[in-house]
């Protein structure tokens, strides 16, 4: 019974394509999350979703755009991906957007561009 | 300066010993804090919220320092399954965390 699911679990593709990820949670959350773990081990928040709304855009370039179909997915799309994209993307929810919540995390979608 | 800073370690104690370790926070307005455990190549998990009066779970204690703005954890009778990256996680504002850059603690026989 997987809570938080991502796929593809490894990614590799070359520069300049176009790739997506898929995140699933079963939680009944209503918030969902992507993430970015580089290789400094720096966790950073890309997007967030509250109910299939936009909340949260960090600076990340717009060759990623995320897409909430309904408040149990959301996934990330990514055009003309590039070497410095390549990192571990996390896929997170949590009850709603209260930071007070625990964050679930799937098990991470490694991403390596050559 | 970074928004939560973590001293990386690794911290590499014997089975049975005590571990601590802290990590400060810039903004002072921060409300939330927890304690996520990351395994190697793995998804992080909460491991504990830290709250404002100190709190303990089992072998693991957090404690929070307003005025200094930093938390700690500390293990107690450290087992080779503590091994592990601890993530300090504070809000940024209100509606994202924080993540630190971890600190590894490796527990050896």
């Amino acid at each position: 019974d997987t809570a938080v699911s991502q796929t593809p679990k490894y990614l590799v593709t070359q520069m300049g394509n176009d790739k997506s990820i898929k995140c699933e949670q079963n939680l009944g959350h209503d918030t969902m999350y992507w993430y970015k773990q580089d290789s400094k081990k720096f966790l950073k928040i890309m997007f967030s979703y509250n109910n299939k709304e936009l909340i949260i855009n960090e600076t990340v370039p717009n060759r990623f755009s995320p897409k909430s179909p309904d408040k149990a997915h959301l996934n990330l799309h990514i055009n003309s991906l590039e070497l410095g994209d390549s990192a571990v993307y996390f896929c997170a929810s949590s009850q709603d957007s209260s930071l007070a919540y625990e964050q679930y995390f799937g098990p991470g979608t490694r991403l390596t561009v050559t | 300066r970074k928004e939560v800073e973590q001293d990386p370690g690794p911290f590499n104690v014997p089975e049975g010993a005590t571990v601590a370790f802290n990590c400060t926070y810039s903004n002072s307005a921060s409300q939330s804090f927890f304690w996520y455990r990351q395994d190697c190549r793995k998804e992080p998990k909460l491991l504990m919220s830290v709250y404002s009066s100190g709190n303990e779970d089992g072998r693991f204690t957090a404690q929070l320092n307003r005025a200094s703005q930093y938390i700690s954890l500390l293990i107690r009778d450290s087992k080779l399954s503590d091994s592990a990256t601890y993530l300090c996680v504070v809000n940024a504002n209100d509606y994202k965390l924080s993540f630190g850059a971890g600190t590894t603690v490796t527990v050896r026989a």
